[in-house]
């Protein structure tokens, strides 16, 4: 079975404070992205990665940056977290195939007060 | 502009009854279809895809659902809901820039509660 895991299902920060939120996956699957999810909105492209060091912007990338510094890891950073980044935050992968599927952690809910 | 609606926030059903979830796309190119599902605190499922070929396609727990190009359409559906279905729903439309990193376009979602 393929797993993704986040590191924290939920966390609570300050406003102004830098913001880690980990992704891993198990299925050496090439592409990885980070979601953010908000009632009516459905789920909104943060970044996604398609290799090792190598990141695309998505629709809505201002005040996120990410990283990737090995395979199976995707880092999403919140320079300077701020009250408008509450959300609910999902970490998927994909393999390198076009019939792939994308698989999803089962996220993290972020509230900055 | 490349988009997907699903017209229907939120709907209930008795359990045992049918149902069919709308999902509506605009993509320039040839759309590759999906339908997800994200049970309460859980991240999402594929529940079926479509990419080619049979425009009827099978997915899990009794799921199908019906791409129709002329209206632009991927309803999803199902004959007669249980309890456990309740949860919400997520169509998403990707396409060509699938095969690069894999970007998916995802709807609003719709909530589906179960009466008993």
């Amino acid at each position: 079975d393929v797993k993704v895991t986040q590191s924290s299902r939920y966390l609570v920060k300050r406003t102004g404070e830098k913001v880690f939120l980990e992704c891993v996956q198990d299925m050496d699957h090439e592409n990885m992205f980070w979601y953010r999810q908000d009632p009516g909105l459905g789920l909104r492209l943060i970044y996604f990665s398609y290799d090792v060091k190598m990141k695309e912007k998505g629709d809505i990338p201002e005040g996120y940056s990410v990283s990737r510094e090995k395979k199976e890891r995707f880092s999403l950073i919140l320079e300077s977290a701020s009250t408008n980044q509450t959300s609910m935050y999902l970490c998927a992968s994909k393999g390198g195939d076009i019939t792939d599927t994308q698989y999803f952690g089962p996220g993290t809910r972020l509230t900055v007060l | 502009a490349q988009s997907v609606t699903q017209p229907d926030i939120h709907i209930t059903v008795s359990e045992g009854a049918s149902l069919e979830l709308r999902c509506n796309y605009s993509y320039g190119a040839t759309p590759y279809l999906f339908w997800y599902v994200q049970s309460p605190g859980q991240g999402l499922q594929l529940l079926l895809k479509y990419f080619s070929g049979d425009t009827l396609v099978q997915g899990i727990k009794g799921f199908e659902a019906e791409f129709k190009r002329s209206q632009s359409s991927f309803n999803l559906r199902k004959p007669s809901v249980h309890w456990s279905d309740a949860a919400e729903y997520f169509c998403a439309v990707g396409g060509i820039a699938y095969n690069q990193g894999g970007k998916l376009i995802f709807g609003q979602g719709t909530e589906l509660s179960v009466k008993p």
